[in-house]
């Protein structure tokens, strides 16, 4: 199986402040159809996983514009620009490329 | 709205089964790929099994292949999974899961938790 492999495990951020996720995989996620099946979720304490990002780097349907992601191959970062109150929780990077379906161990962003 | 129902959850033995449904209302069901997802407590998120628009094909994780199945009604707009032969490390919430064209869960239920132990 595909392993995601997250970085920082835990980030620690003020309001405002940018942070930066990385995600690097095992094995190339560049799909023979020409599409990279990586995508981002955030889980808010308590709830359910919400989708950020699909495809590296398009935004969820009502994700805010201070989410965006980057990255091709084996080699991902989500970045957002200006954390809110709400964004904290665990974030966690997918894979759909190759079966089965690969979850990253979480990155937990909280409050400096 | 979108709004995904687990049910079915609960406390059962080792070696025994149990059936989880999902409602699904708020989008057309049949024009959606399925699936379950699961998170045991306090560890990270693992697909399980995911199902094709009409029932036709299903594709599972390699620990549940031959115990677990996917299923669907799209009549009633509903997702199963049957749990057969339950172990210990199935113990997690489990969540049902819309996913869109691109391969994306888009959509995710409450969860509903199974315990398996004696």
């Amino acid at each position: 199986d595909v392993v995601l492999t997250q970085t920082p495990p835990t980030s620690s951020a003020t309001i405002g402040q940018s942070v930066s996720i990385s995600c690097r995989s095992s094995q190339s996620l560049l799909d023979s159809d020409g599409n990279t099946y990586l995508y981002w979720y955030l889980q808010r304490p308590s709830q359910s996983p919400q989708l950020l990002i699909y495809l590296v780097s398009k935004l969820g349907s009502g994700v805010p514009n201070r989410f965006s992601g980057s990255g091709s191959g084996t080699d991902f970062t989500l970045k957002i620009s200006g954390v809110e109150a709400e964004d904290l929780g665990v974030y966690y990077c997918v894979q759909g490329t190759h079966d089965p379906y690969t979850f990253g161990a979480g990155t937990k962003l909280e409050l400096k | 709205e979108v709004q995904l129902v687990e049910s079915g959850g609960g406390l059962v033995q080792p070696g025994r089964s149990l059936k989880l449904s999902c409602a699904a209302s708020g989008f057309t069901f049949s024009d959606y790929y399925m699936a379950w997802v699961r998170q045991a407590p306090t560890k990270g998120l693992e697909w399980v099994a995911s199902i094709s628009y009409d029932g036709g094909s299903t594709y599972y994780r390699d620990s549940v292949k031959g115990r677990f199945t996917i299923s669907r009604d799209n009549a009633k707009s509903s997702l199963y999974l049957q749990m057969d032969s339950l172990r210990s490390e199935d113990t997690a919430t489990y969540y049902c899961t819309t996913a869109d064209n691109f391969g994306a869960f888009d959509y995710w239920g409450q969860g509903v938790m199974v315990t398996v132990s004696s």
